[in-house]
């Protein structure tokens, strides 16, 4: 399966400021996509990021509060902008190798997140 | 209602027990659905993933699928004190099949 390397593991950032967060993987792929998981809670699809398209946000997420890049097809980030203790989270990136890994039960594999605390 | 319901727990087991965890789900569209693992401070990590009705098999896990009454369960035989971590149970479909709905997880721990 891919292998996703997410910057930073962590941080504690002051309310107003915002964060960008790193996603690299290993291999190509399609699909990037960007999870919440605020605290006691599972995950939250935030947004998805195509290559050399605007990234489509779920709802309850907009592209002023959480701008996403995607310029190649191993890299993107999310930055969190603004921030407020609201936003403390788990942020985590995730790809979508499902075709190309189809068979072998690899399909979806995740970041090991970024811890935010906004104080 | 959510999409993906899953009893929070959580769940105390002792070594050796066997552990059923469950969800149900509300749209029938669905067709692939997964159970991710997660340690504390890791992202989750896949376990199983189904496509059709019926049981799939691996070491220790039994994943199953009932689509007629849209339960999804996984069974871990033996329970071990490694396998204390959250589990969170995702369907995936849609535009893509990489968008996953997850349920709120089940907390297990299994004590020596």
């Amino acid at each position: 399966s891919a292998v996703i390397s997410q910057k930073p593991s962590r941080d504690i950032c002051q309310r107003g400021t915002s964060l960008t967060i790193q996603c690299q993987v290993d291999s190509q792929v399609t699909m990037m996509f960007w999870y919440r998981q605020q605290p006691g809670q599972s995950l939250t699809l935030i947004a998805t990021a195509n290559q050399g398209s605007e990234a489509t946000y779920e709802s309850g997420f907009v592209i002023d509060k959480f701008p996403i890049s995607r310029p190649n097809l191993t890299f993107s980030t999310l930055t969190v902008s603004n921030m407020s203790p609201e936003d403390s989270s788990i942020y985590l990136c995730s790809v979508d190798d499902w075709w190309s890994q189809r068979n072998s039960n690899y399909g979806y594999t995740f970041g090991s997140g970024t811890r935010l605390t906004v104080v | 209602q959510k999409e993906v319901e899953q009893d929070p727990g959580p769940l105390s087991v002792p070594e050796g027990a066997i552990v059923s965890l469950n969800c149900t789900y509300s749209n029938s569209a669905f067709q692939y659905f997964m159970w991710y693992r997660q340690y504390s401070r890791k992202g989750p990590e896949l376990l199983m993933y189904t496509y059709s009705s019926g049981n799939k098999e691996d070491g220790r896990f039994t994943a199953q699928v009932d689509k007629s009454s849209k339960y999804i369960s996984l069974f871990i035989r033996d329970s071990q004190p490694s396998d204390s971590a959250t589990y969170l149970c995702a369907r995936a479909g849609g535009t893509s099949y990489g968008k996953l709905t997850f349920g709120q997880g089940t907390i297990l721990t299994v004590h020596p």
